[in-house]
């Protein structure tokens, strides 16, 4: 089983909402990510958490947050954002942090 | 710095045919991962297949296949016997010492039934 689970599908928000992103994979893997994906574009890694730790934030602004609850669950809370951050947000999960990564099937936000 | 290039934005075949998607790469490290990640319409991002630096052998996957040229720093994926779910864009990417992804910027496949 190589889930990985992401919910809303879809996400519209003004920009004094405070929102989250959630993320599960229950493969037993040990690190995850958060990556942002604009259309036409590669992803762009934003955090890594390995073993339930935050181990790379890639200078993104405070407007978001991730949380780590436990080793299954991941989530980005949102607030104040602005329309340029409007993107598809993607989860992944991989066995440790020199693994292959397995991805889930994103959150579409829109920032009005 | 390492980079990934994909040179080619798009490309169309027909259904049944072979078609080779090209990706170099830039590198000093000896030991390394590259993958093929596949992303459809839908959105969501597959992994299609990965190739481990020190083995010469070229990982398969079904019809998925790739030519790696270390010496070359080339990695690119052939599809054999090409469907219309096939339809995606691929990106190549190279895990680097730190073990982040470096992405090629992408090539978009379409399969014309």
């Amino acid at each position: 089983d190589t889930e990985v689970t992401q919910t809303p599908k879809h996400l519209v928000m003004g920009m004094t909402n405070k929102k989250s992103l959630k993320c599960e994979q229950h493969m037993g893997h040990r690190a995850m990510y958060w990556y942002k994906q604009k259309a036409k574009k590669p992803p762009e890694l934003m955090f890594v958490y390995s073993y339930e730790k935050l181990s790379i934030n890639e200078s993104v602004p405070s407007r978001f947050s991730p949380e780590c609850p436990n080793s299954s669950l991941l989530n980005l809370h949102l607030h104040a954002l602005q329309p340029e951050d409007s993107a598809l947000y993607l989860c992944a999960s991989s066995r440790g942090t020199g693994w292959e990564q397995y991805f889930g099937p994103g959150t579409r936000l829109t920032v009005t | 710095a390492q980079t990934v290039t994909q040179s080619q934005p798009e490309m169309s075949v027909q259904e049944a045919e072979t078609v080779t998607l090209s990706c170099t790469y830039d590198t000093s490290e000896n030991n390394y991962y590259l993958f093929w990640y596949k992303q459809p319409p839908s959105r969501q991002m597959i992994l299609v297949i990965r190739q481990e630096a020190y083995k010469q052998q070229n990982a398969t996957e079904n019809r998925f296949s790739v030519n790696f040229q270390k010496a070359a720093k080339s990695f690119s994926l052939k599809i054999s016997d090409s469907q219309l779910g096939d339809t995606a864009m691929y990106f190549c990417a190279f895990m680097d010492s730190n073990y982040q992804l470096i992405w090629g910027a992408g090539t978009k496949l379409i399969i014309k039934p």
